[in-house]
């Protein structure tokens, strides 16, 4: 199986600031790569795919980059509304794994 | 609009089985992989199954092969989890998912889920 390592686990930062969130494959996983926000009490909504493909309708503070075994997912100007739980996913090779989530907070 | 809507879920004792259902809307489902993907309480996400858009493939992870049993309905638009010898680490909440096509399985739609909890 292919491992997805995420950090941080948590994140604390202000209102405008950038953040990013890495995500570390145990395997060439070739952009196959997708970034999830998952919100207090709701379901998670796709961000990003092919490691820097921004899904119709979401910010574009939001951006994915990285190849092979290294990927992140950067946040521009951090808003309230991002405060949220994110993941990310590889679709390289079945079983699809996930990584353990990064917890965003504004300080 | 899209529209994944589970049911099905509740309280199950160990080693009893249930059914998930998925009803799915605005969209032509029957073009389209779907998936489920589950998480346990106060926990990260774990795929579960996926089934190709005419049902012809099937995939599992490991701890559910032999137990569960994805299908689906294209004439009805519906998905299904057929969940048999159920064990106390299956209690999550269960997502139905649109695989988002030809591109890879990742998921641009999800249900709002649906809690199973597995306990004597």
């Amino acid at each position: 199986d292919i491992r997805m390592t995420q950090s941080p686990a948590s994140l604390s930062a202000s209102l405008g600031e950038t953040v990013n969130i890495e995500c570390l494959a145990s395997e060439d996983i070739y952009s196959d790569l997708a970034w999830y926000q998952q919100k207090p009490g709701k379901s998670p909504q796709l961000l990003i795919y092919n490691a820097n493909s921004l899904q119709n309708g979401v910010p574009s503070r939001f951006s994915g980059s990285g190849s092979g075994t290294q990927y992140s997912l950067k946040i521009n100007s951090l808003q309230s509304e991002d405060v949220a739980t994110y993941f990310c996913q590889q679709y390289n090779n079945y079983p699809l794994t996930f990584g353990s989530g990064t917890k965003l907070e504004i300080k | 609009e899209v529209q994944l809507v589970e049911s099905g879920g509740g309280l199950v004792q160990p080693g009893r089985s249930m059914k998930l259902s998925c009803a799915a809307s605005g969209f032509t489902f029957s073009n389209y992989g779907m998936a489920w993907v589950r998480q346990a309480p106060t926990k990260g996400l774990e795929w579960v199954a996926t089934i190709s858009y005419d049902g012809s493939s099937t995939y599992y992870r490991d701890s559910v092969k032999g137990r569960f049993t994805i299908s689906r309905d294209n004439a009805k638009s519906t998905l299904y989890l057929q969940m048999n010898s159920l064990r106390s680490e299956d209690t999550a909440t269960y997502y139905c998912t649109r695989v988002a096509g030809s591109f890879g399985d990742y998921f641009d739609y999800w249900g709002q889920g649906v809690m199973v909890t597995v306990s004597s």
